[in-house]
């Protein structure tokens, strides 16, 4: 998983709550990204960030949020707006010149 | 709807067989890549083709792209039990300008590898 830190491992959300997931790197990597990961699924894009602060949707972003106001962190926040939140959620990273993509270990969200 | 499929869904071979992957994909892209992921990890990047080179080799590795059917295999060789994991295809549809957020992923193929 090397150079990106996503935490909490697992994280549980209950009715109506906000959480935040955490990912943080130190690849130096311009661009992040927030995938969605369902049980036997592939990933599904939420956000992803080509430089600091600035962020664009991705196919799914509707009850996520983000910011990017440091180059090594992309925080994702999922509302409550999020009415089916429970998956397993992947970060990463990729340099400009480097088209390969670096995952951290994935946060698993559950909702009580 | 998802632009990479692989198939099969699940394959279970014994150590020391080889294994083989396949991925089919719908639009033109810029390059195509397999990623493993063991059961839950993050993802780890194997290997990038892109869409004019036929095959690829990385270690027991080999990668073929075929542009005019529109598919790629991943041939593991030589299998190990620590292979055992889920197997996934992304591509990079021709057009983003290269750019991974059109990074599209399929299902993936879970491979067992029998000690």
């Amino acid at each position: 998983d090397g150079g990106i830190t996503q935490s909490p491992k697992y994280l549980f959300r209950k009715e109506g709550q906000n959480v935040t997931l955490s990912c943080e790197q130190n690849l130096n990597h311009d661009a992040m990204y927030w995938y969605r990961q369902d049980p036997g699924q592939g990933l599904r894009l939420i956000y992803y960030s080509q430089i600091v602060n600035d962020f664009q949707k991705g196919d799914i972003a509707e009850g996520y949020s983000v910011s990017r106001e440091k180059k090594e962190s992309f925080p994702l926040t999922v509302t409550s707006a999020q009415k089916n939140p429970t998956a397993f959620y992947l970060c990463a990273s990729a340099g400009t010149a480097n088209e390969k993509l670096f995952f951290g270990s994935g946060t698993q969200l559950s909702v009580l | 709807s998802q632009q990479g499929e692989e198939d099969p869904q699940a394959l279970s071979i014994q150590e020391g067989e080889n294994a083989t992957m396949n991925c089919s994909y719908k639009t033109s892209i810029n390059n195509l890549q397999w990623y493993r992921q063991n059961s839950g990890r993050g993802l780890v990047h194997l290997i990038l083709i892109r869409s004019n080179e036929r095959e690829k080799h990385s270690g027991r590795l080999r990668v073929t792209l075929d542009t005019s059917k529109k598919s790629s295999s991943l041939l593991i060789t030589a299998s190990r039990a620590a292979d055992t994991a889920s197997y996934f295809c992304a591509t990079d549809k021709k057009g983003s300008g290269g750019s991974n957020y059109k990074l599209t992923f399929g299902k993936g193929t879970l491979l067992t590898v029998n000690p």
